[in-house]
């Protein structure tokens, strides 16, 4: 069952900031931040998980809540290549390895 | 920074004919995987590959499916005979510890 997230469509005027979040109804391992521009591939942008381990890149925050299996992605201060859709992939606790993606999050940042 | 490599970048193919894509993987990675997206939708996890062998596969990963290593490098995803509704962009990515790293995709158009 893939993650559901919120909210499908986002528009922002630069600068602004943005909250993406993400659940599933399942235990989670992990659960993976992408990024993709149209015609291009998903780019990594942060995982974390279980225990509170996180990596990904220094300008991007995010959270895991594992009591809720619920994650939230912080864009702050938006800028213009922030543009795309935003996709979370989640490894279900003992479920084997592969990424389950919810079905996305367009955001739009404007000038 | 290392890139996961794939091949062709767009192929055309008639319906029942055999496609094999092309990928190879960063060089140290361990885990190997093809995902593919139909256009406008999620990315859908099709199979994991790790020490020579499949370690998972998702339904859409039928008997039409297969994947090879057949070297030290390539990581193949053959499909025996196509159809209209194998169209999408199938990604290669492959991970050693965290993030995934995912390939530019090859567009695969059935007519």
């Amino acid at each position: 069952q893939q993650p559901v997230q919120s909210p499908q469509a986002v528009i922002l005027r630069e600068g602004e900031d943005a909250v993406i979040n993400c659940s599933s109804s399942k235990a989670l391992y992990s659960v993976h931040w992408y990024r993709q521009k149209h015609g291009e591939a998903p780019v990594f942008l942060m995982i974390l998980l279980k225990g509170g381990e996180q990596k990904g890149h220094e300008k991007i925050s995010a959270s895991f809540n594992e009591k809720k299996q619920q994650s939230s992605l912080y864009l702050t201060a938006s800028q213009l290549s922030y543009s795309g859709t935003y996709f979370c992939g989640t490894e279900a606790a003992g479920a084997g390895n592969m990424l389950t993606f919810g079905g996305g999050t367009r955001l739009m940042v404007k000038p | 920074e290392p890139e996961v490599t794939q091949t062709p970048s767009h192929q055309v193919t008639q319906m029942g004919q055999e496609v094999i894509l092309r990928c190879v993987p960063i060089s140290n990675h361990l885990y190997f995987y093809w995902y593919r997206q139909i256009l406008g939708q999620k990315v859908e996890f099709l199979v994991s590959f790790y020490n020579n062998e499949i370690s998972e596969k998702s339904e859409i990963f039928d008997d039409q499916f297969s994947v090879e290593r057949p070297d030290g490098s390539n990581f193949t995803l053959k499909i025996r005979s196509t159809k209209l509704e194998d169209s999408a962009m199938y990604f290669c990515a492959s991970r050693q510890d965290y993030g995934y790293t995912f390939g530019s995709g090859t567009r695969l158009t059935v007519v």
